[in-house]
């Protein structure tokens, strides 16, 4: 398996355009996790997906963040309009329910000018 | 409200001697824990785990340590490799409630030859 894949690795965007944040979870996987990591705040979720059902988004900062997961292969992070206090790597990440681990992608380094 | 304090943001050993990172943890639901390993530019990477009815696992070069009255969890490595140089996150995991992960803000292991 090729893992947790996101896209694109790296986003540079004016602010208050919009980004879309892609990713693909591992195969047979059902719970899909979207992390922000800045200097600040570390590694926070912003908000998981069980069986593509959104189970828990009290960590999206505001209304710019959406998310969804159309089926159980893909995902994707929105923020509309961006601001550059939105710069930080975006994780998506996959797990078996009851397994515990999660797996990474390799991150989406976003900045917005 | 931090859920899992590291607090020790750098760490920095020599190459064959133990590495100890700490970290603890406020919320009692919590029921597993994990460590990840982060390389810059890549995401976390699972590297060992502790259910709360154990007090250690080990797997390899790796033990980490579980004190439930404390509250407290460390990760040994020994012996300490150069190729351990990274960022290693503790989180917090209630399996029975959200699976969410909950990370503390990671120790950066600097092993020098």
């Amino acid at each position: 398996d090729a893992g947790v894949i996101q896209s694109p690795r790296h986003e540079v965007t004016e602010m208050g355009q919009e980004v879309t944040l892609r990713c693909k979870p591992i195969s047979g996987h059902n719970s899909l996790f979207w992390y922000r990591q800045t200097m600040m705040r570390g590694l926070e979720l912003l908000i998981y997906f069980n069986n593509n059902v959104p189970i828990d988004d009290s960590g999206m900062p505001e209304d710019r963040f959406s998310a969804k997961m159309p089926n159980a292969s893909f995902s994707t992070l929105k923020i509309q309009p961006s601001e550059p206090r939105d710069s930080a790597v975006y994780f998506c990440a996959s797990s078996l329910r009851q397994v515990g681990a999660a797996f990474f992608g390799q991150g989406t380094r976003l900045t917005v000018v | 409200d931090q859920q899992v304090k590291q607090n020790s943001p750098s760490l920095s050993v020599q190459e064959g001697r133990i590495s100890i990172l700490n970290c603890d943890y406020t919320n009692s639901m919590f029921d597993y824990f994990l460590w990840y390993k982060k390389y810059p530019a890549e995401g976390p990477t699972f590297l060992i785990s502790i259910s709360s009815i154990k007090d250690k696992n080990e797997d390899g070069r790796f033990t980490v340590f579980l004190n439930k009255s404390a509250k407290h969890l460390s990760l040994h490595i020994v012996p300490s490799q150069p190729g351990d140089s990274a960022v290693y996150f503790c989180a917090g995991l209630s399996q029975g409630g959200s699976e969410k992960l909950v990370f503390g803000k990671g120790t950066k292991l600097t092993v020098n030859p």
